[in-house]
């Protein structure tokens, strides 16, 4: 089974810095891919980033980034030039690529409070 | 519609009632996923349909709780005889086809409250 560990629970940082939220993760699985959500007070899961673990290449999606480390089983999430926007809860996520049945293993997320 | 629809979007439950939540998913979308989401907690699987079929049912935590996709496309998610630890958000997604390259969409969820 795999396991997906957010250690942060909140964080907070002001407008227009720079911030990263942690996600480590445990699994045998060799292909798969990883994921940032984003859950704003609507409820409503976004996706924020994804990131195939066989390509080496970090992800980015303009102001988000990934920093995967494979062999670390690690994955942190960087937003850089943070904006008042980007307020919610946001959880890490591991998907098997298990053709037919995807679904996703959530760690249980870090609240991040951008403040003005 | 234009996203996933899921409802209602809240709904308040005397324990031992039986309780239907609806999820509308994207017109046209052949996966369709329901996760719990306890309160501080990230959400957990619950079940999988491929169209009508339900292929995984692993995460339904009792039999008190029964999912059904009789068309392939509306799902209805259903829990007989709610407890208080039932309480929860509970979120449904969609995605066009069973690959892990399709996005996948979320409703807002309904959040049920067992008192």
């Amino acid at each position: 089974a795999q396991t997906v560990t957010q250690s942060q629970p909140e964080m907070s940082v002001q407008e227009a810095e720079t911030v990263t939220l942690s996600c480590t993760y445990d699994t045998s699985e060799n292909n798969y891919y990883l994921f940032w959500y984003k859950q704003p007070p609507s409820r409503q899961m976004i996706l924020v980033i994804r990131q195939e673990a066989y390509k080496q290449q970090n992800a980015t999606e303009n102001r988000f980034s990934v920093n995967f480390q494979k062999a670390a089983k690690s994955f942190s999430l960087k937003i850089s030039d943070s904006q008042l926007g980007d307020t919610a809860m946001y959880f890490c996520a591991f998907m098997k690529t298990n053709f037919g049945n995807e679904k996703l293993t959530f760690g249980t997320g870090t609240r991040l409070t951008i403040i003005p | 519609g234009a996203g996933v629809s899921q409802s209602p979007r809240y709904k308040v439950a005397k324990r031992g009632q039986d309780v239907a939540l609806r999820c509308d998913p994207i017109s046209g979308h052949v996966s369709l996923f329901w996760y719990q989401q306890a309160l501080g907690q990230g959400p957990e699987f619950l079940t999988y349909f491929q169209n009508e079929a339900q292929l995984d049912k692993s995460g339904l935590p009792s039999d008190r709780f029964f999912a059904e996709r009789p068309e392939g496309s509306v799902s209805t998610l259903k829990i007989q005889r709610t407890q208080q630890e039932d309480s929860a958000v509970y979120l449904c997604a969609s995605s066009l086809a069973h690959s892990t390259n399709e996005k996948l969409f979320f409703g807002s969820g309904t959040q049920l409250s067992v008192l």
